[in-house]
């Protein structure tokens, strides 16, 4: 599975969207792009995934380059429960396992 | 309701003693994981299952052992060889292909040992 390069942290003002950046430069065609979130002390959540087109769902967007080697998961208006830790993890459709990175620790604030 | 489950959520053992977490799903997934979470780090991959009776090592199995038995069961025995066991322990389950392969995680068993 493809590496993922994430900031380790990032600050944003509550009601201001959020934009999470992940660098994937190793991505094969076959891989997909997930995110996920961490709250403290729980297990990760499922946000949203991608393979090339932009997507969007009622949590987040998630906006893959054309080169397909870098991401951006957007949350329209953070709020201070989107505080978490932000997983970006690349995985091919079939198979493979699911790995984790560092992740983004994202504070929301008002 | 469909989900994944793992017990106890708390666990004290003393050292020397092997101890066994559970985690139970009834998602119908393939794909089992188990993760090792230190405080202020990300998910490290312990074992993994693709199928039933089939497993792999993750990156830190060293003093770890599973099985898999059954597909909806994917038990983690933390033995007396691992050397700092006390940790947050994670596990999900996914299917293995398709389109929607999103991952669900339980909630999580915190071992400590004293």
């Amino acid at each position: 599975d493809a590496k993922t390069t994430q900031p380790p942290s990032m600050d944003c003002a509550e009601g201001r969207a959020a934009n999470l950046p992940c660098n994937h430069s190793t991505i094969s065609g076959n891989e997909y792009v997930y995110w996920y979130r961490q709250i403290h002390s729980q297990g990760p959540q499922y946000i949203i995934h991608g393979l090339k087109n932009n997507e969007t769902n009622e949590m987040a967007s998630l906006i893959i380059t054309e080169d397909r080697k870098s991401s951006t998961l957007i949350l329209p208006h953070a709020t201070l429960r989107d505080t978490a830790v932000y997983y970006c993890i690349v995985r091919a459709e079939y198979g493979n396992k699911l790995v984790f990175g560092a992740g983004t620790i994202l504070r929301v604030k008002s | 309701d469909g989900g994944i489950t793992q017990s106890p959520k708390y666990l004290f053992r003393k050292e020397g003693q092997n101890v066994t977490l559970s985690c139970e799903q009834n998602l119908n997934h393939d794909a089992m994981y188990w993760y090792r979470q230190d405080p202020g780090q990300g998910l490290r991959l312990i074992y993994y299952s693709q199928i039933v009776n089939d497993f792999q090592k993750g990156d830190i199995a060293e003093g770890y052992s599973v099985s898999r038995e059954k597909k909806e069961s994917f038990p983690l025995t933390v033995t007396s060889a691992q050397k700092n066991p006390t940790a947050f322990y994670l596990c999900a389950s996914n299917s293995r292909g398709g389109v929607n392969t999103e991952a669900f995680f339980g909630q999580g068993t915190r071992l400590t040992v004293v």
